[in-house]
């Protein structure tokens, strides 16, 4: 299975500035996804990463709040943007494998705090 | 749109089974993931089930029907390392393909 590592493991920001999450896979995947978790609470899809192409959003985000990039096939970088306290979370990549099941590995995840 | 229930809270005893309950209803089924997540950590991959019917792997075992929009998580042997988050969690397609979590249920093994 693919071996998912991301950058920072955890930030306490200022609201109103910006944060950028680093999402790197040891291996070339299709699929790339970002979800927020927030606490005691399950996952929310935030959007596919495409390689080569714009993310789809899901409704309730934005591209201008959580811009994505998707510059090749091992790697992805999630923004949030202009932080308020509500934005506090803990953001995960995850990647399906495309070897014919959906299964997603997921990576350590991302706790961000915002004051 | 699509909407998942499982029970919120689950507490069993070390050595019981436990059942863990999920309805779903979506457009676009595909098939049903289960996964565990313990405190602080990632999700892992339990079960993906896509035909009716039970799939057993271990100890834990997960079934499906489709008509009725119904899966469960069943846990034999319960062991404390068990105590964790359950998430359930469909996997339909809209676009491509998509997986939306439901809630999770917490499950405490107690000795």
């Amino acid at each position: 299975s693919a071996v998912i590592s991301q950058k920072p493991s955890r930030d306490i920001c200022q609201r109103g500035t910006s944060l950028t999450i680093q999402c790197q896979v040891d291996s070339q995947v299709t699929m790339m996804f970002w979800y927020r978790q927030q606490p005691g609470q399950s996952l929310t899809l935030i959007a596919t990463a495409n390689q080569g192409s714009e993310a789809t959003y899901e409704s309730g985000f934005v591209i201008d709040k959580f811009p994505i990039s998707r510059p090749n096939l091992t790697f992805s970088t999630l923004t949030v943007s202009n932080m308020s306290p509500e934005d506090s979370s803990i953001y995960l990549c995850s990647v399906e494998e495309g070897t014919g099941s959906y299964e997603q590995y997921f990576g350590p995840g991302t706790r961000l705090t915002v004051t | 749109g699509q909407n998942i229930d499982q029970p919120t809270e689950m507490t069993a005893t070390e050595g019981a089974i436990v059942q863990i309950n999920c309805t779903y209803q979506t457009s676009g089924f595909n098939g049903l993931f289960w996964y565990q997540q313990h405190a602080g950590e990632a999700p892992t991959f339990l079960s993906y089930n896509v035909l009716d019917g039970l799939e057993e792997k271990g100890r834990f075992s997960s079934f499906l029907s489709r008509s009725k929009g119904y899966s469960y998580l069943l846990l034999k042997e319960l062991q404390m390392k068990d105590s964790a988050s359950y998430l359930c969690a469909v996997s339909r397609l809209s676009g491509g393909f998509k997986t939306i979590f439901g809630a999770g249920t917490r499950l405490f093994v107690k000795a």
